[in-house]
């Protein structure tokens, strides 16, 4: 069974810094890329990065470029997430989910529960 | 950027009944589209994908159509565990982005 769990959030103040992590079993790890998707307190969702299957490739939302950082541990299926320059604006719950491909396209079959990241003052 | 579009915005509907909701892209996306349904608290749920094809564990009463700039989801048959909120989310160029969402409430 696909798991996919975060930690990591909390409360941190404005310019401070926090990484997230996503556990992931079920899967092989290694071969599939990995997204963050964040949703604001009764917003829609965004999408915030990507990191391929090897972790050669990232994209960032422009939002959120410079100061997150994607990554990936193999040895220990985890993806994670620094989140330096924080802003209030950074306030969500925080979503990883894997890729799933068809085709030529990429999608995202599985999400885990979300983690709340706070920036406050 | 590629824009997503979705309508409408809110959605007042009777169990039974057929629901449609929209979401236009500002250019061409082939058929690189999903669909999510997503329940307060909880994360999202992959309904479609492929603009059209059903996931694994779906009920038949979903169903997506469309490609290019104009894409439907539609709900045959609306039942209890239906009302939500649902998103579109394109997937042919990054940065990936999602329409506003269509909320779903019983009438």
């Amino acid at each position: 069974e696909v798991q996919l769990v975060e930690s990591g959030g909390g409360l941190v103040q404005p310019g401070g810094s926090l990484r997230l992590s996503c556990a992931a079993s079920g899967f092989t790890f290694t071969s599939y890329g990995m997204s963050w998707v964040r949703q604001a307190p009764g917003k829609g969702l965004e999408w915030v990065s990507v990191i391929s299957a090897s972790g050669d490739s990232t994209y960032y939302a422009d939002s959120v470029k410079g100061r997150f950082t994607i990554s990936r541990g193999s040895s220990k299926n985890t993806l994670y997430l620094q989140m330096n320059s924080l802003r209030a604006e950074d306030t969500a719950v925080y979503y990883c989910a894997k890729a799933y491909y068809y085709g030529s396209g990429t999608y995202y079959d599985y999400w885990g529960q979300g983690t709340l990241v706070t920036v406050s003052s | 950027d590629i824009q997503l579009t979705q309508s409408p915005f809110f959605l007042s509907a009777s169990v039974g009944d057929r629901v449609t909701i929209t979401c236009r892209a500002s250019q061409g996306i082939s058929i690189y589209l999903a669909w999510f349904q997503q329940k307060p608290g909880k994360a999202p749920k992959l309904l479609i994908y492929a603009a059209s094809t059903l996931q694994s564990g779906v009920p038949s009463r979903f169903s997506g159509s469309g490609s290019g700039t104009e894409f439907t989801l539609t709900i045959s048959s609306l039942q209890p565990e239906d009302f939500a909120t649902y998103y579109c989310l394109q997937l042919n160029s990054y940065p990936l982005t999602f329409g506003g969402g269509t909320k779903v409430e019983i009438k």
